[in-house]
């Protein structure tokens, strides 16, 4: 199992840029998550998907992101504009059962806004 | 809401030695699901260990045990034998079934001294 793919690795731009995370649970897994770490926060979660559908979005900090799973296999999480406090590491875990199952996390993408 | 504290924000052990990681949660819920997640430099995000707050038996896996004291709530971990391989932050983190929800406490970098 390949587990969960997240790209890129590492993400520059500058302020006022639209940024897209990408995300590829692990195949069977119908919940998926994004979190977001950072040293003054530390971990956590914006929001989940069950089967595709969002579930909770109240980690979301602002209008500026919004996250999409068109399918059962890809999720995206847009910044628009970004703001250099964005910038942090973003996971996105899947799991499969349930939101309580063990969640498996991606390498995430440390995303840094000049 | 939940809380989940890890009071030590570093800890050091020697190799092959036994070190003991606190943990302390805050719920009013009877049904959740305890983590222990381990980072390592690379930021991988990989889970150690994982216990049914239902459950009476600790969990174990090979080198890592926990004691679950659920009175009490606390959920310290306790890694035996300890390896080079194992100087990495470790999370602490409390599944809600009601809310689907991890949250995740501050971390503690383990240090292992050969």
């Amino acid at each position: 199992d390949a587990g969960v793919i997240q790209s890129p690795r590492h993400e520059v731009t500058e302020m006022g840029q639209e940024v897209t995370l990408r995300c590829k649970p692990i195949s069977g897994h119908d919940y998926l998550f994004w979190y977001r770490q950072t040293m003054m926060r530390g971990l956590e979660l914006l929001i989940y998907f069950n089967n595709n559908v969002p579930i909770d979005d109240s980690g979301m900090p602002e209008d500026r992101f919004s996250a999409k799973m068109p399918n059962a296999s890809f999720s995206t999480l847009k910044i628009q504009p970004s703001e250099p406090r964005d910038s942090a590491v973003y996971f996105c875990a899947s799991s499969f059962l349930s939101s309580t199952d063990t969640q498996y996390f991606g390498p995430g993408t440390r995303l840094t806004v000049l | 809401a939940q809380t989940v504290t890890q009071s030590q924000p570093e800890m050091s052990v020697q190799e092959a030695e036994t070190v003991t990681l606190s943990c302390t949660y805050d719920t009013s819920e009877s049904d959740y699901y305890l983590f222990w997640y381990k980072q390592p430099p690379s930021r991988q995000m990989i889970l150690v260990i994982r216990q049914e707050a239902y459950k009476q038996q600790n969990a174990t896996e090979n080198r890592f045990s926990v004691n679950f004291q659920k009175a009490a709530k606390s959920f310290s971990l306790k890694i035996s034998d300890s390896q080079l391989g194992d100087a990495a932050m470790y999370f602490c983190a409390y599944g809600s079934s009601n809310t689907g929800k991890l949250i995740f406490g501050q971390g503690t970098t383990l240090q292992v001294k050969p």
